[in-house]
Formats: structure tokens, C-alpha cells, sequence
């Protein structure tokens, strides 16, 4: 039962560059999203899936991209990190979108210099 | 705009009960969820209230009051492993999930 597995665990990049944040998850969920983390702030969602080859924008969208070829697989793009993306990012999935609590990854820690 | 309220940080000594309250302000309402995230680790499902009510699960209660846009999580006989964040999350009108800053929970001895 490994649930929702996300990599890296952390990761230190430096402004300008790219990189793409792993997310998997083995039971059959249909919805799958990533949030940003940040002190003293409520998780805020980036994007999100309703099943595969449909994704769509959270709140904050701007600077990631994802692709959803798979059930299973949710990754996310940074196309050119900037420091302002430092933040946990949480990868979660649901059932579907509708009533059902969503399973989280452990996280990924990143900071962009 | 859409808003959710928690304290920022509460105390309670082991052994005690304490009530973690959430306000809300969204467009729609589909369903309240309470999760709580230990320091460095991911948050973990604890209840959720789409009537009004008490939702009773061992030591930990959830209540919701949909026309006063108020939830509370009741937590009773506090052991120090209790000590994390609760996080307060409303489903809007479009099934996304709005999320409270969270409340930072400290046991005492």
C-alpha cells in the first residue's frame, strides 16, 4: 500500500532553472492535485485532474505546468523556478472530486536560490 | 472572496479537552473536512460534515453549523502525540477545496 508517493523529498534549484516534481498514486483515484504550502498560509492548489488527459488551474497556476497521461502519474513543471516558489509542495489524490478525502504524499521540500 | 478562520495557535495541558473552531466564507457549500499535519509531515484525513451536527470518531468530534458558517473539532482526553496542526478545508460550490491556515496545537504535560 504505498498510497500517493511523491519525489524528490528536497531539492535546491537556483533561479532560472527547471525541474519537474514527481507524483504517483496506486489506487485507482481518478482526482489528483498539487498544492504549495507556505508559513501562515492555507494549502492553495496550483492544479488539478479529474482523470486523465483533463487537468485544470487552481489558484495559483502561474510559472507550473502538469500533464495527467496516466491515472496513476500527476507531474509538476516548473518551467523557470524563481525564488517566490520556495514552498512544500503536496501532491494529493480522491476517489473523485466530490465528498471524498483526499490521500497526501509526504511532500516535497524545495527552495530556489 | 472566500475566507476560512482558525486560530493560529492554541494550548492545552494532556489529559484536558479542547475545541479548535472554524469559521467560513465560501461560495457554496459542499462538505467540511478536518486534517491534521504533524511538523514536516503530510496531512492526514480526520472528519468531515456535510450536515449539520456531530460527527463522533473515539476522542475526536467534528460539529457543523452551515447556516452559522461554523465548524468546531473537539478533541478529548489529549495525549502529547496530539500535538500538531488541524486543518480546516471547505468544498465550494465547485468542488474545490478551500483551506484554512491551520491551527498549531501544543500539548503540556
Amino acid at each position: 500500500n504505498a498510497g500517493v508517493t511523491q519525489t524528490p523529498k528536497f531539492q535546491v534549484l537556483k533561479t532560472g532553472q527547471s525541474m519537474t516534481l514527481q507524483c504517483a498514486q496506486d489506487m485507482n483515484h481518478e482526482y489528483m492535485s498539487w498544492y504549495r504550502q507556505d508559513p501562515g498560509m492555507g494549502l492553495r492548489l496550483i492544479h488539478y485532474s479529474v482523470g486523465a488527459g483533463i487537468t485544470d488551474q487552481g489558484e495559483v497556476p502561474n510559472g507550473y505546468n502538469v500533464s495527467r497521461s496516466t491515472t496513476e502519474d500527476f507531474p509538476l513543471r516548473l518551467l523557470s523556478a524563481a525564488p517566490s516558489q520556495t514552498s512544500v509542495y503536496f501532491c494529493a489524490s480522491s476517489y473523485n472530486e466530490q465528498g471524498q478525502p483526499q490521500h497526501f504524499g509526504d511532500g516535497t521540500r524545495l527552495s530556489i536560490l | 472572496g472566500q475566507n476560512i478562520d482558525q486560530p493560529t495557535e492554541m494550548t492545552a495541558t494532556e489529559g484536558a479537552i479542547v475545541q479548535i473552531n472554524c469559521t467560513y466564507q465560501t461560495s457554496g457549500f459542499n462538505g467540511l473536512f478536518w486534517y491534521q499535519q504533524h511538523a514536516g509531515e503530510a496531512p492526514t484525513f480526520l472528519s468531515y460534515n456535510v450536515l449539520d451536527g456531530l460527527e463522533e470518531k473515539g476522542r475526536f468530534s467534528s460539529f457543523l453549523s452551515r447556516s452559522k458558517g461554523y465548524s468546531y473539532l473537539l478533541l478529548k482526553e489529549l495525549q502529547m502525540k496530539d500535538s500538531a496542526s488541524y486543518l480546516c478545508a471547505v468544498r465550494d460550490s465547485n468542488y474545490q477545496l478551500i483551506w484554512g491556515a491551520g491551527t498549531k496545537l501544543i500539548i503540556k504535560p
